[in-house]
């Protein structure tokens, strides 16, 4: 069955540690990505977003995320996170010409003072 | 405010009744989705409108639950006989999209969703 995959259902860090949140899709073929957030008590917000054209890209709050196709793989990352970061966060796909989102089980971030 | 927005956005009922919600787009989008959110896991997809035409519905909506975007503006959802396992979080989410066929750049923004609570 298609799917999409977040590796880590829990992760507790330090201020100014690194996070990378892993996300793998199983999807054939173009897909549109993104990673949401959800802060607590808050609804579901746009991090970043990829279509086309360079893998890297950038979102909101420093927050950066990387397209490897041969992977199928969106990898979410921040050099530096801050207690703000507390969240929970979604990987999602958008297999082309698709309407709906398909949305990995989401990780919750705890970053520590 | 020019996001999304769901009213209610807690319902409590008893099993066996029936619940309506309400989603209003953002007003210049002409998609609009409904997904439900349990705890633990991401929001599933229900159904979605492009303008008042609904598209695609999921298998996992059963025929107690009905959508309609009777003018392409607003939607509702409704749940009917509600069991217990219809708690949860329904989200709903616009877009703007142009045209029904071929590769969509088109982004989803959620509202805040509605809370049922089935007792």
């Amino acid at each position: 069955a298609q799917s999409v995959s977040q590796h880590n259902h829990h992760v507790i860090l330090s201020e100014a540690a690194s996070l990378e949140l892993g996300c793998n899709y199983s999807y054939g073929g173009t897909v549109n990505l993104f990673w949401y957030v959800q802060y607590p008590g808050q609804h579901l917000q746009l991090l970043l977003k990829y279509f086309s054209g360079d893998p890297l890209v950038k979102g909101i709050k420093g927050f950066e995320a990387e397209f490897i196709k041969s992977k199928f793989s969106f990898n979410l990352r921040k050099p530096s996170v801050q207690w703000s970061d507390t969240a929970e966060y979604f990987c999602a796909v958008n297999p082309d010409s698709w309407g709906k989102l398909q949305f990995g089980a989401g990780t919750q971030v705890v970053v520590t003072p | 405010d020019t996001g999304v927005s769901q009213d209610p956005r807690h319902k409590i009922t008893k099993r066996g009744q029936n619940v309506t919600f309400r989603c209003d787009p953002i007003s210049e989008h002409n998609r609009l989705y409904w997904y439900r959110q349990t705890l633990g896991q991401g929001p599933e997809f229900l159904t979605y409108f492009q303008n008042e035409a609904q598209l695609e519905k999921s298998r996992l909506l059963s025929d107690r639950f009905s959508a309609e975007r009777p003018k392409g503006s607003f939607s509702t959802l409704e749940i009917q006989r509600t069991e217990q396992g219809d708690s949860a979080m329904y989200l709903c989410a616009s877009s703007r999209r142009l045209g029904t066929s071929g590769r969509g750049t088109d982004t989803q923004y959620f509202g805040p969703g509605t809370r049922l609570t089935v007792l």
